[in-house]
């Protein structure tokens, strides 16, 4: 398995515009978590699904981000609009069972101008 | 409150070294601790977990210890090489699976 996989690598946008990141996770993994890391807060919980649902969605910030997880190979985090205080860097992790080792994607990096 | 503290915040040692890093923790009740290994500009990686129950895992030249009655960890680095440059993050996690994330240890190995 190649791994959890994060597209962008990189993006830089406008402020007002809206923003997609993408993820795939492991194979045959049924958790998948969205996390923000900056050198202030650093690494933050958004949200967390399992078996494609979203269970805890506490830490987004605000409405104008969301997540979705049409399947078990695909998720998004959309930001609409996008502000210059979301740049940050944006990474997916998943695990097959909760308490085993979290594999992380390699992150998107957000510069919101 | 849930809290992960870690120190130093940042540590220089010279390549060849021994270093080890603290982790204290609030977190109750507790399920598992994990270290965490982040290079710069990439994912975190899982370098151990540990349960309740146990007191020390290695994984090469990192052991980590765990003290459940005070609630500290300590990472230990042995014969320290270039590529342990990173930042090491404490993570504990609950049992209701919320992870609990430390702001980590800058660590620099210079030759």
């Amino acid at each position: 398995d190649a791994g959890v996989i994060q597209s962008p690598r990189h993006e830089v946008t406008e402020m007002g515009q809206e923003v997609t990141l993408r993820c795939k996770p492991i194979s045959g993994h049924d958790y998948l978590f969205w996390y923000r890391q900056t050198m202030m807060r650093g690494l933050e919980l958004l949200i967390y699904f399992n078996n494609n649902v979203p269970i805890d969605d506490s830490g987004m910030p605000e409405d104008r981000f969301s997540a979705k997880m049409p399947n078990a190979s695909f998720s998004t985090l959309k930001i609409q609009p996008s502000e210059p205080r979301d740049s940050a860097v944006y990474f997916c992790a998943t695990i097959g069972q909760l308490n085993t080792e979290a594999f992380f994607g390699q992150g998107t990096r957000l510069t919101v101008v | 409150k849930n809290q992960v503290e870690q120190s130093p915040q940042s540590l220089i040692i010279l390549e060849g070294k021994n270093c080890t890093l603290q982790c204290n923790y609030t977190v109750s009740p507790f399920s598992n601790l994990r270290w965490y290994k982040q290079d710069t500009g990439r994912g975190p990686v899982s370098l151990t977990i540990m349960t309740f129950s146990e007191n020390t895992k290695s994984n090469g030249r990192y052991t980590a210890t765990l003290d459940a009655d005070t609630k500290q960890s300590s990472l230990h680095i042995t014969a320290s090489q270039l590529s342990d440059s990173a930042s090491y993050i404490c993570v504990v996690s609950d049992s209701n699976y919320q992870l609990i994330w430390g702001a980590g240890t800058k660590l620099i190995i210079k030759p």
